[in-house]
């Protein structure tokens, strides 16, 4: 079975940076694209980056290009999102996702993690 | 960015209802459309997938219809475990974007 294991959340003061991780298992990890979404307390769904199964493309929204940096290391089935220059908007419950087609960067997700909360806060 | 538009924002249901949920693209986006269900404190669920085909292991009392801009999620009758939030999700143009979610709650 697939599993996806979040790990790296936490308190970080405005300014900040943390890095978050996901472990996965249960599928062949270098042929998915890899997704981070977040949702802040109380509300919706928001995309914020992608990673192509072999790491050479990745996508970012506006919001967090430049401050965040998601990367892949396939060898150990884990993906990685690096966050710096945090800010109290960036304050979520963060979601490792797993593609749901094979070798398509553009794609739904059919596996999540459990979320890792991240508060950005003083 | 393509925003994507949910209505109703809440729904209030008895279980065995039929219900219907609206989920509107800004601009084109063919069929690339999924939808989820998130429960309190899980993540989400694939309930759909390019607008129309039901995701492994999801009951045959939830549909998808719909292309270009207007979409439907369709529950035939509802179960006392299918009240939660509902998400769509458009996966034609980057970024990647969710709409604002349509809760379902018991009457």
């Amino acid at each position: 079975e697939v599993q996806l294991l979040n790990s790296g959340g936490g308190l970080v003061q405005p300014g900040g940076s943390l890095r978050l991780s996901c472990a996965g298992s249960g599928f062949t990890f270098s042929s998915y694209a890899m997704s981070w979404v977040r949702q802040a307390p109380g509300k919706g769904l928001e995309w914020i980056s992608t990673i192509s199964g072999t790491g050479d493309s990745t996508y970012y929204i506006d919001s967090v290009r430049g401050r965040f940096a998601i990367s892949r290391d396939n060898s150990k089935s884990t993906v990685h999102l690096q966050m710096k220059s945090l800010r109290a908007e960036d304050t979520a419950t963060y979601y490792c996702a797993k593609g749901l087609n094979p070798l398509h960067d553009t794609s739904y997700i059919d596996w999540w993690g459990q979320g890792t909360l991240v508060t950005v806060s003083s | 960015e393509i925003v994507l538009t949910q209505s109703p924002a809440t729904l209030s249901l008895s279980p065995g209802e039929r219900v219907t949920l609206s989920c509107r693209a800004s601009q084109s986006i063919r069929s690339f459309l999924a939808w989820y269900q998130q429960k309190p404190g899980q993540a989400p669920r694939l309930l759909i997938y390019d607008a129309s085909n039901r995701a492994t292991g999801i009951p045959a009392r939830f549909s998808g219809s719909g292309s270009g801009t207007d979409f439907t999620l369709t529950i035939s009758s509802l179960e006392p475990e299918d009240f939660a939030v509902y998400y769509c999700q458009q996966r034609s143009n980057w970024p990647l974007t969710f709409g604002g979610g349509t809760k379902v709650e018991i009457k």
